[in-house]
């Protein structure tokens, strides 16, 4: 079967940097989304990778290693309001989206 | 601005009711998508239309069904609603399936079955 792995849940502290890590076994790969979902809102688009590497987009890196079917969220200089969920989706061989179930973030003052 | 809406916001129905969900979209966009998220769950998606092309998945109960009339519109029918149906409706957009082409969410439409 077809599977994503994220922490449940994290906490960290307002200015500091996390990492919200995902692992993935799917039938085929075609690109790797985060997205970001607050509490009772729909998810946004966050990046997307598709090649090994880091990509970097302001406070928020991603990074990919498509050999270890391994992907993580950078989040630096943490504000109050990155507290949210993230969601991370692959792109699998008939280009059909497979999610995780997100990674609640909770941000201490 | 270029969007996708969901209408109602927030949806109750009673056990066994029809009812009816709607998106559009003004993003002009050919794929469009119905998911169904309940707390703290991954999306999970119920059906997708590329164009008129309609996609069911396998384990999307015949309870389900959507109609897409023309490409900004899509509505989601849920003919007799159990107590189970409760969740989040998150209709998506995206310009295609391949590539770097994100999904564009509305809003979400949070449905109560009494």
């Amino acid at each position: 079967g077809q599977n994503i792995d994220q922490p449940t849940e994290m906490t960290a502290t307002e200015g500091a940097i996390v990492q919200i890590n995902c692992t993935y076994q799917t039938s085929g790969f075609n690109g790797l989304f985060w997205y970001q979902q607050h509490a009772g809102e729909a998810p946004t688009f966050l990046s997307y990778n598709v090649l090994d590497g880091l990509e970097e987009k302001g406070r928020f890196s991603s990074f990919l290693s498509r050999s270890k079917g391994y992907s993580y969220l950078l989040l630096k200089e943490l504000q109050m309001k990155d507290s949210a969920s993230y969601l991370c989706a692959v792109r699998d061989s008939n280009y059909q989206l497979i999610w995780g179930a997100g990674t609640k973030l909770i941000i201490k003052p | 601005d270029a969007m996708v809406i969901q209408n109602p916001r927030y949806q109750v129905t009673q056990f066994g009711k029809p009812v009816t969900l709607s998106c559009s979209q003004t993003l002009n966009h050919n794929v469009m998508y119905w998911y169904q998220q309940k707390s703290s769950q991954a999306p999970k998606l119920l059906f997708h239309y590329y164009d008129k092309d309609f996609n069911n998945e396998a384990d999307t109960p015949d309870n389900f069904q959507s109609r897409r009339p023309n490409t900004s519109f899509c509505f989601l029918d849920i003919r007799s609603p159990g107590l189970g149906d409760a969740a989040m409706y998150l209709c998506a957009t995206s310009g295609g399936t391949s590539g770097s082409s994100e999904q564009y969410f509305g809003p979400g439409t949070r449905l109560t079955v009494t």
